[in-house]
C-alpha cells in the first residue's frame, strides 16, 4: 500500500526551463511533506519542505506547492540547471510521530 | 564537518555473517533513524531512537537490532546475514520539535552486499 506516490519515474528538461516533479499522497493524515535530492552514493538531501497550513513554499529557484483538497504537490524548479539532475524524492509525515514516508522518487535530468 | 556519517560505505559479505553499521550524527539531534531502500530504491523506515530510547520499529526482522549508547550514535547490528538484506542502509537524524514538523538529515548510506 504505496501512500505516497511519485508517478513519473524520469523528467528530461532543458537548461533554464521549468522542471516540474509531483507526488500524490492517500493518507490524510499526513501533514508535513518534503522533497529530497539524491545524487548517485550519496545519502538523501533535504531541499524543502511545505506545512499543510500552507498552500506554497518558495526557497530561491524552489517552490513547493502543495493542494490538500486532491492530496497533490508539486516541485518547480525555475531556471533549472545541469546541476539540477538527481533523484527527487518527496516525503510526508504524520501528526503522529516522526516517521517519514516516502514516493519512489523521480530520476530528473537538466541537458545543458 | 559532516552533519551524519555512517561507517563503513560499503560491506560485503558471506550469507549467515553478523556484522554491523554506525552512524554518528554532530547536529545535536535527539531522534536518529534508520531506514533501507531495497532494490526497487523505495525508502522505508526500520527504526527510530528518541534520546536513546526505541520509538519506532517496523516489520523488521530480530535478526535486526538497532543500539544507541548515546543520543549522538545509532547503530545497526544484523545477524545471520541473507541474501535478502542486500541493501544500502542510511541512517538519519532530527530533533523533534512536538510540531510533526521535523526535517530529517541523512548520511551518506552503507551499500551492503549479501554474497
Amino acid at each position: 500500500d504505496q501512500q505516497v506516490k511519485q508517478n513519473s519515474p524520469s523528467l528530461s528538461v532543458q537548461e533554464g526551463r521549468i522542471s516540474i516533479l509531483n507526488c500524490d499522497y492517500t493518507n490524510s493524515m499526513f501533514d508535513y511533506f518534503l522533497w529530497y535530492k539524491k545524487y548517485p552514493a550519496e545519502g538523501p538531501t533535504f531541499l524543502i519542505s511545505i506545512s499543510s497550513i500552507k498552500d506554497k513554499n518558495e526557497d530561491g529557484r524552489f517552490t513547493v506547492f502543495l493542494n490538500k483538497s486532491a492530496k497533490h504537490l508539486s516541485l518547480h524548479i525555475v531556471p533549472s540547471q545541469p546541476g539540477d539532475s538527481a533523484v527527487y524524492f518527496c516525503a510526508a509525515m504524520g501528526t503522529s510521530g516522526s516517521r517519514l514516508t516516502f514516493g519512489e522518487g523521480t530520476q530528473l535530468t537538466v541537458n545543458p | 564537518d559532516t552533519a551524519v556519517s555512517q561507517t563503513p560505505k560499503y560491506l560485503v559479505t558471506q550469507m549467515g555473517n553478523d556484522k554491523s553499521i554506525k552512524c554518528e550524527q554532530n547536529l545535536g539531534h535527539d531522534t536518529m533513524y534508520w531506514y533501507k531502500q531495497d532494490s526497487k530504491k523505495f525508502l522505508k523506515i526500520m527504526f527510530s531512537y528518541n534520546n536513546k530510547e526505541l520509538i519506532i520499529n517496523e516489520t523488521v526482522p530480530n535478526r535486526f537490532s538497532p543500539k544507541s549508547p548515546d543520543k549522538a550514535h545509532l547503530n545497526l547490528h544484523i545477524n545471520s546475514l541473507e541474501l535478502g538484506d542486500s541493501a544500502v542502509y542510511f541512517c538519519a537524524s532530527s530533533q523533534v520539535l512536538g510540531t510533526g514538523s521535523e526535517t530529517q538529515y541523512f548520511g551518506p548510506g552503507t551499500r551492503l552486499l549479501v554474497l
